[in-house]
C-alpha cells in the first residue's frame, strides 16, 4: 500500500507563506492526493485536492511534483487561526472500491 | 444545515464488551466512511459504505463491522474489545463515491476509552 511521510513538526512566522512537505513515492496513478488539518478536539477539515496539476483554491495551494513523489501545501500568509494538524492523504479507487492512507501528520505552530 | 453528527460523544467500555457507534451524515450525503485515530497518531481508515454497500475497507480485524440505513446513517460495531480499541472513531460523510476525489466531511468523533 502506498505511504506517506511528513515532517513531525513545523513553525512559522503569523503572515509569512509556510510550506509543508509530503513524500508519497509509492504513489500510485489512481491516487488524488489530498490534505485535511485537524485542530484539537475536532474532527479533521478539508483544505484542498489533486492529481497531477498543482491546484489553488481561497485555503492554500497544492504543488505536485511532476513524478507525482512528492507534493507541498502552500498556505500562503499564515494566521494564528493556521494552526493546526496538517494531514497529507492518498485516495484511490479501484473497481468502485476505496483505499485511504493518511500520514502521520505535521504539528504547525504560528508564531505571532 | 447540521455536520456529521456522530453518538455518543464518550464512551467507557470493559475488555470483552461489544460497542455500537453511530452516525448521521450531512443531508444528502450517501457515503459514510469510518476512520479510528489513536492518540497522537493519525487517522486509520476502517470502511467506507455508499448506498448502503461495502465500498472500502482498511487492515482492521473481523471484530469491526459497520453497515449504512436507508436514510444512510450508519453504524460501526466492535466487538470483544482489546484495551488497543482505545480511540477516537470519526466519521466522514461525502455526496457520492465519485471515485477519489469528493470532499468529506468529518463529524467530532466518539471518544471510547477501554478499561
Amino acid at each position: 500500500d502506498a505511504k506517506t511521510t511528513q515532517p513531525n513538526s513545523m513553525e512559522s512566522n503569523e503572515e509569512e507563506p509556510v510550506h509543508l512537505p509530503c513524500n508519497h513515492s509509492t504513489i500510485s496513478g489512481t491516487d488524488y492526493i489530498h490534505w485535511y488539518r485537524q485542530l484539537p478536539s475536532q474532527g479533521p477539515e478539508y483544505v484542498i485536492h489533486g492529481l497531477t496539476s498543482n491546484v489553488n483554491n481561497r485555503m492554500a495551494s497544492l504543488a505536485i511534483a511532476e513524478d507525482r513523489k512528492s507534493s507541498t501545501l502552500i498556505l500562503h500568509r499564515a494566521t494564528l487561526r493556521d494552526a493546526a494538524v496538517y494531514y497529507c492523504i492518498l485516495r484511490s479507487n479501484s473497481g468502485g472500491y476505496q483505499k485511504v492512507t493518511f500520514g502521520t501528520g505535521t504539528k504547525l505552530q504560528v508564531i505571532p | 444545515d447540521a455536520g456529521v453528527t456522530q453518538s455518543p460523544t464518550h464512551l467507557i467500555k470493559t475488555r470483552g464488551q461489544q460497542v455500537t457507534l453511530r452516525c448521521s451524515p450531512i443531508s444528502g450525503h450517501k457515503s459514510v466512511s469510518w476512520y479510528q485515530q489513536v492518540l497522537g497518531q493519525g487517522p486509520q481508515f476502517i470502511f467506507q459504505y455508499y448506498e448502503k454497500e461495502e465500498r472500502g475497507r482498511g487492515n482492521f480485524p473481523d471484530r469491526f463491522s459497520a453497515r449504512q440505513f436507508p436514510n444512510y446513517s450508519s453504524e460501526l460495531n466492535v466487538n470483544a474489545l482489546l484495551l488497543g480499541d482505545s480511540a477516537l472513531y470519526l466519521c466522514a460523510s461525502s455526496f457520492l463515491l465519485a471515485g477519489s476525489r469528493d470532499t468529506q466531511y468529518f463529524g467530532p468523533g466518539t471518544r471510547l476509552t477501554v478499561l
